[in-house]
């Protein structure tokens, strides 16, 4: 089975701290995923990633930076966290096989800035 | 990135009845997906649609992509319980980017 891990299922932070999350998928993967999902506005996309050190940023990156030095694992980094970051966030990876493939999900984290 | 527009946001259903939900853009999609997230879970992957006019069935639950490779739908016959949770359509790009919908969620009244 696929798995996609996250290093945390609950956090709670305080306002301008540096926050890291982490995801590990072992699969072996091309691409890589964060998202963060808040109620009514389904998921948005913050990073992709299709490779190692590659990425693309997605329709809300503003705030946040991402880290991807091993194929298998993804971070996502919150440079001064905010109150408004507070969120579900969720990681997922997929095989690049050109279009469409498959995504897995890791069981996202719940993060509270205070 | 390539925008989806999901209808309705919200659909209560009584058990045993049928509903469709619909995944809209402005432009031809190369393709879509599925998935579906139940309550307190993750995404999950339901299925994947290329060709136009392509249908598909699982089960109860019958996919539909528009000729016009712009549209999408779900439909779901005789509702139950475990159809609880929100659906998401997701087009991909060349390199398998996934964006999301606002999703339809579904309750389910027994």
């Amino acid at each position: 089975d696929v798995k996609v891990t996250q290093s945390s299922r609950y956090l709670v932070k305080r306002t301008g701290e540096k926050v890291f999350l982490e995801c590990v998928q072992d699969m072996d993967h091309e691409n890589m995923f964060w998202y963060r999902q808040d109620p009514g506005l389904g998921l948005r996309l913050i990073y992709f990633s299709y490779d190692v050190k590659m990425k693309e940023k997605g329709d809300i990156p503003e705030g946040y930076s991402v880290s991807r030095e091993k194929k298998e694992r993804f971070s996502l980094i919150l440079e001064s966290a905010s109150t408004n970051q507070t969120s579900m966030y969720l990681c997922a990876s997929s095989f690049s096989q050109g279009m469409g493939t498959e995504a897995f999900f890791g069981q996202g984290t719940r993060l509270t800035v205070v | 990135g390539q925008q989806v527009m999901q209808i309705p946001q919200y659909q209560h259903v009584q058990e045993g009845e049928d509903f469709t939900t619909y995944c809209n853009s402005s432009t031809t999609l190369s393709n879509i997906q599925w998935y579906k997230q139940r309550p307190g879970g993750h995404p999950v992957f339901l299925i994947q649609l290329v060709k136009s006019g392509e249908v598909k069935k699982q089960k109860r639950l019958t996919f539909q992509f528009g000729e016009a490779k712009k549209n999408s739908s779900l439909h779901i016959t005789a509702t139950q319980t475990t159809d609880v949770g929100t659906y998401f359509c997701a087009p991909t790009d060349s390199w398998g980017k996934l964006q999301f919908g606002a999703g339809t969620q579904v309750v389910v009244t027994p």
